[in-house]
C-alpha cells in the first residue's frame, strides 16, 4: 500500500455540512494527489501538493480546498458537501516526483445525503 | 470526447486465454502510458508503465504503445481467475510529479474458472 493511510475509510455526512478526509504517508513522498472516481467518469485529479504548503488544482478541483501543514499528511476538505461529491476519494503519492510511479491508499467512501 | 477512451466491458474470457485490454487517446502530447489494476473496493495497483512507442514485458503482462495511432493495449497470458478485475489506463505528458494523471473509465475483466 505504499504506506499510504485514508482516514475514515466510509463517511455519510448531510448536504451542507463541511467534511475532511485525510491522507497520511510514511515515507517522505514530495508528491500528494487526491482523485475521486465516479461510474461513468473514471478517476479524475481534484487537487495535488508538491511540497509542504505547495499545493495546485486539478481537473475537477471547485467545491474542494486542501491543505498540506506537514509533510506527511495531505487533507482534502469540502467546505459545504453536496450531493454531487457523493463519490470515492483516493489519495496518491508518486515516487521521486515521477507520476509514472503513483501508488494509490484504499480509498474513501463518501456519501452526502 | 474524452481525452481517454477505453471500453467498460465487461470483458469475460475462459481461463487460460489470452485478455487484450485497450485504450484510445486524442492528446498526442501524451508519452508515458500506465496500466492499472483495480479489485472491488479496493484502491488502484500500478501493474507497469511505458514511455514513448513500444513494448514492455512483465511475466503476463505485456504492454503496447502505438503511438502513431493513438493505441495502447495491456495483453495477459494465460489468464487467471485472480485477474478477474477493473484495468486502467493512465497516460501524462511529462512524467513528472506535477503532471496529473489522465485515466480511463475502466474496463472490467471477469476470468472464467
Amino acid at each position: 500500500d505504499a504506506g499510504i493511510t485514508q482516514s475514515p475509510r466510509h463517511k455519510v455526512t448531510e448536504t451542507g455540512t463541511p467534511v475532511t478526509l485525510r491522507c497520511h504517508q510514511t515515507e517522505n513522498h514530495r508528491y500528494m494527489y487526491w482523485y475521486r472516481q465516479d461510474p461513468g467518469h473514471g478517476l479524475r485529479l481534484i487537487h495535488y501538493s508538491y511540497g509542504v504548503k505547495d499545493t495546485d488544482k486539478g481537473e475537477v478541483s471547485d467545491g474542494y480546498s486542501v491543505s498540506r501543514s506537514k509533510t506527511e499528511d495531505f487533507l482534502l476538505t469540502l467546505e459545504s458537501a453536496t450531493s454531487s461529491q457523493t463519490s470515492v476519494y483516493f489519495c496518491a503519492i508518486s515516487v521521486q516526483g515521477r507520476n509514472t510511479e503513483a501508488f494509490f491508499g484504499q480509498g474513501t467512501r463518501l456519501t452526502v445525503v | 470526447q474524452k481525452e481517454v477512451e477505453q471500453d467498460p466491458g465487461p470483458l469475460s474470457v475462459p481461463e487460460g486465454a489470452i485478455v487484450s485490454l485497450n485504450c484510445t487517446y486524442s492528446n498526442s502530447a501524451f508519452q508515458y502510458f500506465m496500466w492499472y489494476r483495480q479489485y472491488s473496493r479496493k484502491g488502484p495497483e500500478l501493474l507497469m508503465y511505458t514511455y514513448s512507442s513500444g513494448n514492455k514485458e512483465d511475466g503476463r503482462f505485456t504492454a503496447q504503445v502505438d503511438k502513431s495511432s493513438k493505441y495502447i493495449s495491456l495483453f495477459i497470458r494465460d489468464s487467471q481467475p485472480s485477474d478477474s478485475a477493473t484495468y486502467l489506463c493512465a497516460m501524462s505528458a511529462s512524467g513528472g510529479g506535477a503532471d496529473g494523471l489522465t485515466f480511463g473509465k475502466g474496463t472490467h475483466l471477469i476470468i472464467q474458472p
